[in-house]
């Protein structure tokens, strides 16, 4: 069974950093296109960014309102993927979601337009 | 304000159909094939529902069918269950803006 499980949320100040992680097991990490979605409490899913796989160039993508902010990154030797995240404002409190591209049985890969495994999200609260 | 816009709100009896719209843009919706939907219980994650505007994961029941016309895509739940009740988001690849979400809309099974 593949699962992604996410760490490192919790209460920072405006303007602090944070690093979260996103560990995966069951999946074929080094192939997999990582991606971040996050949703405000009691609000919408927001996409965040996307890394892609080694193999196809590892390209990293941000939202608008994270760029410059947030960086992507990834570790095929720990199976993990991380988003650093600096310069934090009151509106990046959100819940935090790891996932990952949907391979379909055709052979396709959804790696920026659909999603099939996520993890359970954890929670960052930006407040002085 | 999100970037494609669906209803607040839908509802239906068990047993009927309902359809949410996702209405987006020539850049998003109406430009690419690459719709998604995905269904949200309270505290849970997102479950994707629908891909590439109208195909269903393995695991995921033949009531649910997505379309698109022009700029608007739309789900389709029909003989609603119970458990059909939830948050629906639709989601859309948008170029260079990579991926854009709806603001999603709750389904209450009455």
């Amino acid at each position: 069974e593949v699962q992604l499980v996410e760490s490192g949320g919790g209460l920072v100040k405006p303007g602090g950093s944070l690093r979260l992680s996103c560990a995966s097991s069951g999946l074929a990490f080094s192939n997999a296109w990582m991606i971040w979605v996050r949703q405000p409490p009691g609000k919408g899913l927001e996409w965040v960014g996307r890394i892609k796989s080694n193999s196809g160039g590892g390209t990293t993508d941000r939202a608008e309102p994270v760029k410059g902010r947030f960086t992507l990154s990834r570790d095929d030797s720990k199976n993990t993927f991380y988003l650093e995240m600096n310069s934090l404002k009151t509106e990046d409190t959100a819940i935090y979601y790891c996932t990952t591209g949907y391979s379909d049985s055709s052979g396709g890969y959804h790696g920026d337009d659909a999603f099939d495994v996520w993890g359970q999200g954890t929670m960052v609260t930006v407040s002085s | 304000q999100s970037a494609l816009t669906q209803p607040p709100s839908a509802s239906g009896s068990p047993g009927q159909s309902v359809t949410i719209s996702c209405t987006g843009t020539s850049s998003d919706v109406g430009n690419y094939n690459y719709v998604s939907w995905y269904q949200q219980h309270p505290g849970k994650a997102p479950k994707l529902m629908i891909y590439e505007v109208n195909k269903r994961p393995s695991g995921v029941p033949d009531r649910f069918s997505g379309s698109k016309s022009g700029n608007t895509a739309s789900l389709t739940v029909s003989g609603l269950q119970d458990e059909d009740g939830a948050d629906y988001y639709c989601s859309s690849y948008a170029g260079s803006k990579i991926l854009l979400f709806g603001g999603g809309t709750k389904l209450t099974v009455l």
